[in-house]
């Protein structure tokens, strides 16, 4: 169990670029989760997956983003036309999955996203 | 919607102090509540957590009950380190197929020698 691995830790780009972050969830995982935590405030869920299948999506996640989970296992979430208000940690989660139990959702160390 | 409300920090304790940090939610149902923490450079832990009515959930000397009357989930701790300097944040999510997580804003502590 290698835990939960986001690549790259940071990223700085300018205004109107795209971005790509990927998520590497623990193996036996087939929930994975998609946050935002801008300073000083707690994580929001952005979007969700059960295998490759997307569940869920945030209001938060305009049409600029979008999220991917091939053959259900790493992800990737790319933000078009990057905006100031997107600055912010982009967390990734996993989980194991099945009917109503609780859990334990594991994070990776996050994404931090500077737009100039 | 479901929503976490917990005290706004920093918190500032000497060693050996007692710790509360209270936090409140709203939610329908009966949701699963937790607390994570994070260290400083470090990714969210899960510390703690309690998924029915009057569980305690407790770790490394840290607990919570789950107080259904009062829609509660306070975290306590009767002797806090210096290591213990972190962020905590109160969160809950709703029984079901999936377990989306609806955190608290979080309460910086600081631990002082």
């Amino acid at each position: 169990d290698t835990g939960v691995s986001q690549n790259p830790r940071h990223k700085i780009t300018k205004r109107g670029q795209n971005v790509t972050f990927r998520c590497d969830p623990i193996s036996e995982h087939n929930r994975l989760y998609w946050y935002r935590q801008t300073l000083g405030q707690g994580p929001e869920f952005l979007t969700y997956f059960q295998n490759e299948a997307q569940l869920e999506k945030s209001r938060l996640l305009s049409d600029r983003f979008s999220a991917e989970r091939p053959k259900g296992s790493f992800s990737t979430l790319e933000i078009q036309r990057t905006e100031q208000g997107d600055s912010a940690m982009y967390l990734c989660a996993s989980s194991r999955g099945g009917g109503r139990a609780a859990y334990e959702q594991y994070f990776g160390p996050g994404t931090r996203l500077t737009v100039t | 919607g479901n929503s976490v409300t917990q005290m706004e920090g920093p918190v500032t304790l000497s060693e050996e102090a007692f710790l509360t940090i209270n936090c409140t939610y709203t939610a329908t149902g009966y949701p699963s509540l937790f607390w994570y923490v994070q260290y400083p450079g470090e990714g969210l832990q899960l510390l703690l957590k309690a998924t029915k009515a009057d569980d305690k959930g407790s770790n490394k000397g840290f607990e919570a009950t789950y107080r259904k009357e009062t829609t509660s989930f306070h975290l306590e701790k009767g002797s806090v380190q210096v290591s213990d300097s972190a962020v905590y944040f109160c969160a809950l999510s709703p029984l079901g197929g999936y377990q989306k997580v609806t955190f608290g804003i979080g309460t910086k502590l600081q631990v002082i020698p």
